[in-house]
């Protein structure tokens, strides 16, 4: 099975500061994606990127960029994070030619 | 507004009982999915359907994208079953999937 690995897993960022989440495929998938899941509520998505610098925005794409300049790797950035940002963040791949969607363990973000 | 409609919101089963859960879809859907979230947080793919009806184990889910929903059936439920379940429906074309709001299943002794 494909493994979605998340670093840090959980993280704390006073507001202001920037913060940078990782996302890593032990495989070679095309694309991938950053969501967020706040309690009570499915998961909203930040961010796709069908490939290597070939990003397109979700449905909540403000306050956030990403990064992808290896096809293994995906990046979340918050630039001057928001107390609102706080949430836990999950990584997916999606495994092939559907959308088929693998998910990785998630990192809980707090901003003080 | 809201394309997956998931129902209950909550569900409480005692052990060796079941039920079903469900999903209604305002557009239609190309292809399903559904998690478990466990207590970890962490979400589990249980099942990928384009149609018709998938069964693994305890669990069984079937797809009408004509009738626009898909159900999850879990039979004689067992305390590893708690969790929140999620469906994620894909309207096609955008490898997009629009996740429903879960339904929060708890399984008493």
């Amino acid at each position: 099975d494909m493994k979605v690995t998340q670093m840090p897993r959980y993280l704390i960022k006073r507001m202001g500061e920037n913060v940078l989440l990782e996302c890593g495929q032990d495989m070679s998938h095309e694309t991938m994606y950053w969501y967020r899941q706040d309690p009570g509520l499915g998961l909203q998505l930040i961010y796709i990127s069908y490939d290597v610098d070939s990003n397109s925005e979700g449905d909540i794409p403000k306050g956030y960029r990403v990064s992808r300049k290896k096809r293994e790797h995906f990046s979340l950035i918050l630039d001057s994070a928001k107390t609102n940002q706080t949430s836990v963040y999950f990584c997916a791949v999606d495994r092939g030619l559907r959308a088929e969607q693998f998910f990785g363990p998630g990192t809980r973000l707090t901003v003080l | 507004g809201d394309q997956v409609e998931q129902s209950p919101s909550a569900l409480s089963l005692h052990e060796g009982t079941g039920s079903a859960l469900r999903c209604n879809f305002t557009t239609t859907m190309r292809a399903v999915q559904w998690f478990q979230q466990n207590s970890r947080g962490s979400l589990i793919n249980l099942f990928y359907l384009a149609s018709g009806t998938k069964e693994n184990g305890r669990l069984k889910s079937t797809f009408n994208s004509k009738e626009s929903y898909s159900t999850l059936h879990i039979r004689d439920a067992q305390l590893e079953d708690s969790g929140t379940y999620f469906c994620a429906a894909e309207a096609g074309g955008n490898e997009k999937i629009t996740f429903g709001a879960g339904t929060k299943l708890t399984i008493k002794p």
